[in-house]
C-alpha cells in the first residue's frame, strides 16, 4: 500500500513570494490533516478535511494560507506572501474510518514538506 | 483547548536498558484517544503505540508500554531492551472528539551504545 506522499520535499524561497505544497493521501482515507512542524516543537494543526469539507481550520492563519481538498483526495496547502515565521516542516497525514462508520484511531504520515524562508 | 505537555526535552539511555518518557493531558473529552508518536531523524512520523481511554488496560507492543492513570492525566510510555533505532523524536498526542490530534512538545531519546 502506498504512503501519503508530499511534494516539493525541500522549498526555498525569499519573504512575500508564495509557495504551494501537495499532498496525495493513501487511498480511501477520508481524513486529511496539515500540520506545521516548527523545528525543535511539535506539530501543530493548521487544517482537518473530512473527505472535501473542511473540520476545523481555527489555527489556520487565513490573511496568507489556503488549503483545498479538490474531490476529496488530493490537497493543496498554499501561503502568500511568505513570512520567515513560516520557516517549518508541512506535514500532511491521512486517516481511515472503519466499515462501521468509526474512526479508527490512527494518523498516517508522509514525509514532509520543508520550507525555509529567506 | 486541549493541551499536551511533555516536560522532558531530551533522554539517553543505554542499549539494552529502559527508559520511560512522561507525557501529561489536559482535555474535557469523556471518550479520546492518546498516542506516542515517534519521528526518526529526517524520516516520517510512525505510530509507537495507541490507549482508548475508555479502556482501564495499558495498551503494549512488543518493547513498548504505556502506563495510563485517567485520573491523572498521565499517559507514559516505557521503553525495554533500547535499540540504537530507538533514537528519535518522541511525541505525546491526544485527540478531541472530531479526531483532531493535539501533539506535545516532544521528547528527543538518544540511544547510546
Amino acid at each position: 500500500e502506498a504512503g501519503v506522499a508530499q511534494s516539493p520535499r525541500y522549498k526555498i524561497i525569499e519573504k512575500r513570494q508564495s509557495v504551494a505544497f501537495w499532498c496525495n493521501p493513501i487511498s480511501g482515507h477520508a481524513t486529511l490533516y496539515w500540520y506545521q512542524q516548527i523545528l525543535g516543537q511539535g506539530p501543530k494543526l493548521l487544517i482537518q478535511f473530512q473527505n472535501n469539507g473542511v473540520v476545523d481550520d481555527s489555527q489556520l492563519p487565513k490573511d496568507r494560507f489556503s488549503a483545498e481538498r479538490l474531490k476529496g483526495v488530493d490537497s493543496t496547502l498554499k501561503i502568500q506572501p511568505a513570512k520567515l515565521e513560516d520557516s517549518a516542516v508541512y506535514l500532511c497525514a491521512s486517516s481511515p474510518w472503519g466499515a462501521s462508520g468509526s474512526w479508527v484511531g490512527e494518523l498516517f504520515f508522509g514525509e514532509g514538506s520543508r520550507l525555509t524562508v529567506l | 483547548a486541549q493541551t499536551v505537555t511533555q516536560s522532558q526535552p531530551e533522554m539517553s539511555v543505554q542499549e539494552a536498558e529502559t527508559v520511560t518518557l512522561s507525557c501529561t493531558y489536559d482535555t474535557s473529552e469523556s471518550n479520546y484517544y492518546l498516542f506516542w508518536y515517534k519521528q526518526p531523524p529526517s524520516r516520517q512520523m510512525i505510530l509507537v503505540i495507541r490507549q482508548e481511554a475508555y479502556k482501564q488496560q495499558n495498551a503494549t507492543e512488543n518493547r513498548f508500554s504505556v502506563n495510563f492513570q485517567k485520573a491523572a492525566k498521565s499517559f507514559s510510555l516505557k521503553i525495554s531492551d533500547s535499540q540504537l533505532g530507538d533514537t528519535a523524536m518522541y511525541f505525546c498526542a491526544s485527540t478531541n472528539a472530531g479526531n483532531m490530534l493535539t501533539f506535545g512538545g516532544g521528547t528527543r531519546l538518544m540511544v547510546k551504545p
